[in-house]
């Protein structure tokens, strides 16, 4: 158990939807991270949030956001999905705002259908 | 532009070793990383090496060559349990974006 909750573990939804993913990150740990990992492109990164503070972004797309919330929490919505927005997405945590340790949680599986 | 290549499987022995290498292009280098992911779970952090040389963690070790754009994860005396998926992720970009990218990892199967 690497301490990073994620919820919901599973999640199927229609296209056009929005869904909403939660993560608690690990006691202590101010940096959240969230990745997409898909077969076909592996582990993307999205976005990255410390301390309530957006630090650093990847290949997100616009139809998504995030946020950190002041008791360290962070959500990622991801709205108008589409069949291609099926993955696996993760929430990691770190101490820092640069990890050279981070901890995944166990992932959301969304599956747009 | 950037670019992370390994293998993509794999296979070794029981008890044997096994390299896995990994090469990349980047621009603003700045620490280069292994994690190890079975099936159907979450990464979890091998090792880090931002300088040149080996850094070595039990039966784990991991290499780097900046200058190479080059480094291996090395596993000795493998087990059943080491069949798993390999990830090389490289840190980059300037101070205040800084972020990880992945390669598409190597899974590795060891047989009895």
């Amino acid at each position: 158990d690497s301490g990073v909750t994620q919820t919901p573990k599973h999640l199927i939804t229609a296209t056009g939807q929005r869904v909403t993913l939660r993560c608690s990150p690990r006691s202590g740990d101010l940096s959240v991270y969230w990745y997409q990992q898909s077969l076909d492109q592996g582990l993307q990164f999205l976005i990255q949030y410390y301390n309530g503070e957006e630090r650093a972004k990847g290949n997100i797309l616009e139809r998504f956001s995030a946020q950190q919330f002041p008791d360290l929490h962070s959500e990622l919505n991801l709205s108008s999905l589409e069949l291609g927005d099926s993955a696996l997405y993760f929430c990691a945590s770190s101490v820092g705002i640069e990890n050279t340790e981070a901890f995944f949680g166990q992932g959301t599986r969304l599956t747009v259908v | 532009g950037q670019n992370i290549d390994q293998p993509t499987e794999m296979t070794a022995t029981e008890g044997a070793i096994v390299q896995i290498n990994c090469t990349y292009q980047t621009s603003g280098f700045n620490g280069l990383f292994w994690y190890q992911q079975h099936a159907g779970e979450a990464p979890t952090f091998l090792s880090y090496n931002v300088l040149d040389g080996l850094e070595e963690k039990g039966r784990f070790s991991s290499f780097l060559s900046r200058s190479k754009g080059y480094s291996y994860l090395l596993l000795k005396e493998l087990q059943m349990k080491d069949s798993a998926s390999y990830l090389c992720a490289v840190r980059n970009g300037p101070g205040n974006n800084r972020k990880l990218i992945w390669g598409l990892g190597t899974s590795l199967a060891v047989n009895p």
